[in-house]
């Protein structure tokens, strides 16, 4: 079956770190972009992070940088995200999402996620 | 930064209804737009990529146009299966930055 699992989260002190993961399963994982997005209670979606397929590039949202790290395993088929100086705002489910590149042309491209992981919640609160 | 904006923020509307939502960046985004569809304590999902392209299993009933700052995605019959919070999202071709608009929680009258 195709999926993506999260595990990891949890209750942390502002501050404190916390390190999320993703385990990929039923695709060709070392094949995709990766990303994590975020969703506070009651909230919108916020993309966080991605990487690319070999981990040589890496993209954060502005609030994150400095902060957190992603980083995959493709021998493992795990994508992980670490984060610290975590602070109440950075209180959401995390989703691991497969994203998809569509080449257009040489230098253009389009992208979505296809695929999402049931995500898994932190909660940052003293 | 560009900014996202959805139009309206909330509606509701009854089963067969034509439904509308906008979607608005702050600067021209040519067609770098998705639309996601989310059900309740459901994770979201795929509907549109490149402003009208509808993903392969997406009920023909949804579909999105626009280029450059105005986009929209259209439910033409809308179904009970359809309540939903409905979000666009930007992207830059590279290197691949997302933004999601705020969302527009779409319910049955």
């Amino acid at each position: 079956e195709v999926q993506l699992v999260e595990s990891g989260g949890g209750l942390v002190q502002p501050g404190g770190s916390l390190r999320l993961s993703c385990a990929a399963s039923g695709f060709t994982f070392s094949s995709y972009w990766m990303s994590w997005v975020r969703q506070a209670p009651g909230k919108g979606l916020e993309w966080v992070a991605n990487i690319k397929q070999d981990g040589s590039e890496k993209y954060y949202v502005d609030s994150v940088k400095g902060r957190f790290t992603i980083s995959r395993d493709n021998a493992k088929n795990s994508l992980y995200l670490q984060m610290n100086s975590l602070r109440a705002e950075d209180t959401a489910v995390y989703y691991c999402a497969r994203s998809v590149r569509v080449v257009v042309t040489a230098i253009l491209f389009h992208w979505y996620f296809d695929l999402w992981g049931r995500g898994t919640l932190v909660t940052v609160s003293s | 930064d560009i900014q996202m904006t959805q139009s309206p923020s909330s509606l509701s509307a009854s089963v067969g209804d034509r439904v509308t939502i906008t979607c608005r960046a702050s600067q021209g985004i040519s067609n770098y737009l998705a639309w996601y569809q989310q059900k309740p304590g459901k994770v979201p999902k795929l509907l549109i990529y490149a402003a009208s392209t509808l993903q392969s299993g997406v009920p023909s009933r949804f579909s999105g146009s626009g280029s450059g700052t105005d986009f929209t995605l259209t439910i033409s019959s809308l179904q009970p299966e359809d309540v939903a919070t409905y979000y666009c999202q930007k992207y830059n071709s590279a290197p691949p930055i997302f933004t999601f608009g705020p969302g527009t929680k779409v319910d049955i009258k």
